[in-house]
């Protein structure tokens, strides 16, 4: 049964700081991986899909990679800032293509 | 603008009165779920739907029902609600095609009491 895992659990960073967040799953067979972004209470906004084929995708100050083959993935955040404090979810399809299954999620803080 | 859309965002009920929270998404879908969402648990799916006419379960359906009588449209129903099915509620969509990205409503926070 496929597991995501995320480390570190939560993150605080002073603002401008560059920083990793880590996804790593248990099985190698997904059709994508998508990082999503969550505010307290709110919604989830899809930041990066990655499809299975990709290494990697960007969006302005994000930048996603995949490794399928040790099933990790990192969310790269650059230069980041207090409106970058929420909590981050990692989340795979499951081998049948019928869910999502999501880690934990990394909460992280920017202090300014 | 492409989006899922849920209502309630908030509910108060009491235990046994039945409810239904609506879904609906207006980018042509085939694909539509529920998931709730707890401290510590994280996001476990309930029910989903491969098309019309077409639902299954996830991994904690016990308690709901859903149903699919159009495309667009997945509705949530809470028959008798407990204190236990107190929780933040997503809906969500995608379409059918293998490299396909998910997009979620804004949430449906439950609370039984």
């Amino acid at each position: 049964k496929q597991e995501v895992t995320q480390i570190p659990a939560a993150l605080s960073v002073p603002e401008g700081e560059n920083l990793v967040l880590n996804c790593s799953f248990t099985d190698s067979a997904i059709y994508n991986l998508q990082w999503f972004r969550q505010d307290p209470g709110k919604g989830l906004t899809s930041l990066l899909l990655i499809q299975s084929s990709q290494r990697e995708q960007t969006s302005g100050r994000l930048n996603a990679s995949l490794d399928k083959s040790s099933g990790r993935s990192t969310l790269y955040i650059a230069a980041s800032q207090p409106g970058d404090s929420a909590t981050y979810l990692c989340a795979v399809d499951n081998q049948a293509g019928t869910a999502l299954i999501f880690g934990k999620g990394t909460t992280l803080s920017v202090s300014s | 603008e492409a989006q899922v859309t849920q209502n309630p965002r908030y509910l108060i009920t009491v235990t046994g009165k039945k409810l239904t929270v609506t879904c609906s998404q207006n980018m042509n879908h085939e694909y539509m779920s529920w998931y709730r969402q707890d401290p510590g648990l994280g996001l476990r799916q309930i029910y989903y739907s491969m098309n019309v006419e077409v639902t299954d379960k996830g991994d904690v359906p016990e308690g709901y029902k859903v149903s699919r009588k159009e495309k667009r449209n997945f509705p949530l129903i809470l028959e008798s609600p407990s204190p236990n099915q107190t929780s933040l509620y997503f809906c969500a969509s995608s379409s059918s095609a293998p490299h396909r990205g998910y997009t979620f409503g804004s949430g449906t926070r439950l609370t039984v009491v």
